[in-house]
């Protein structure tokens, strides 16, 4: 199985920060990461998929990028509503889905 | 809109087993994928396992193989996951998901608002 990482675990930062989330896999897994965003008591959210693709209705904010075994979700201009927990999911391991342990970024 | 509702919350006992619903509406059923997640209290989220909505073909995630079972009812847009022989390590929050395409391993665009069920004697 294909097993990701996520670094840091933990975030602080400020309204306005540019914060970048690193998802490392396994092996290679392509282009095939989504990232999610949720939010305490609620479903995740798809953020990005394929990657680096904005999924409908996401601010511009957010963007995906890395391919191979290491990506990264980066927020510019770190907004209020932003503060959440993210996962990224790998779909390359058919038909295996999974989720990395998640990156908590908090109000500093 | 697209709308994935599901049934309540269960409370059951170490080898029971629970059923739980996912009526969609807002898109053709039939033509998306439907993935069932779970996640226990602070943990990341997990797979379970995918129906392609339309011809019913089914994939399991190895670690619930041999108790998770995945239907849907096309007529009414509903998807079903039981999970038999539960234990205290089932307490979680089940979500539906649906694909954004038919297909298995495509990611989650629309949840469920998650269905809590609690294992317990």
């Amino acid at each position: 199985d294909i097993q990701l990482t996520q670094s840091p675990s933990f975030l602080s930062a400020s309204v306005g920060d540019r914060v970048t989330i690193t998802c490392r896999a396994s092996q290679g897994i392509s282009s095939y990461v989504a990232w999610y965003q949720q939010k305490p008591g609620r479903a995740p959210n798809l953020l990005i998929y394929a990657a680096s693709t904005l999924q409908s209705g996401v601010p511009s904010r957010f963007s995906g990028g890395g391919s191979g075994t290491e990506f990264t979700l980066t927020i510019s201009g770190l907004q209020p509503e932003d503060f959440a927990t993210y996962y990224c999911q790998q779909l390359n391991d058919y038909p295996v889905v999974s989720f990395g342990p998640g990156t908590k970024v908090d109000i500093k | 809109q697209v709308q994935l509702v599901q049934s309540g919350a269960e409370m059951k006992k170490p080898g029971a087993s629970v059923k739980v619903s996912c009526q969609a509406s807002g898109y053709t059923f039939s033509l998306y994928a439907m993935s069932w997640v779970r996640q226990a209290p602070g943990q990341r989220p997990e797979w379970m396992g995918w129906i392609n909505a339309g011809n019913g073909n089914t994939k399991y995630s190895q670690k619930f193989q041999d108790r998770v079972t995945i239907t849907r009812d096309t007529s009414a847009s509903i998807a079903y996951m039981e999970l038999s022989s539960l234990r205290s390590e089932d307490t979680a929050v089940y979500y539906c998901t649906r694909g954004r395409t038919q297909f298995a391993n495509t990611p989650m665009d629309y949840w469920g608002q998650g269905t809590l069920v609690t294992v317990s004697s």
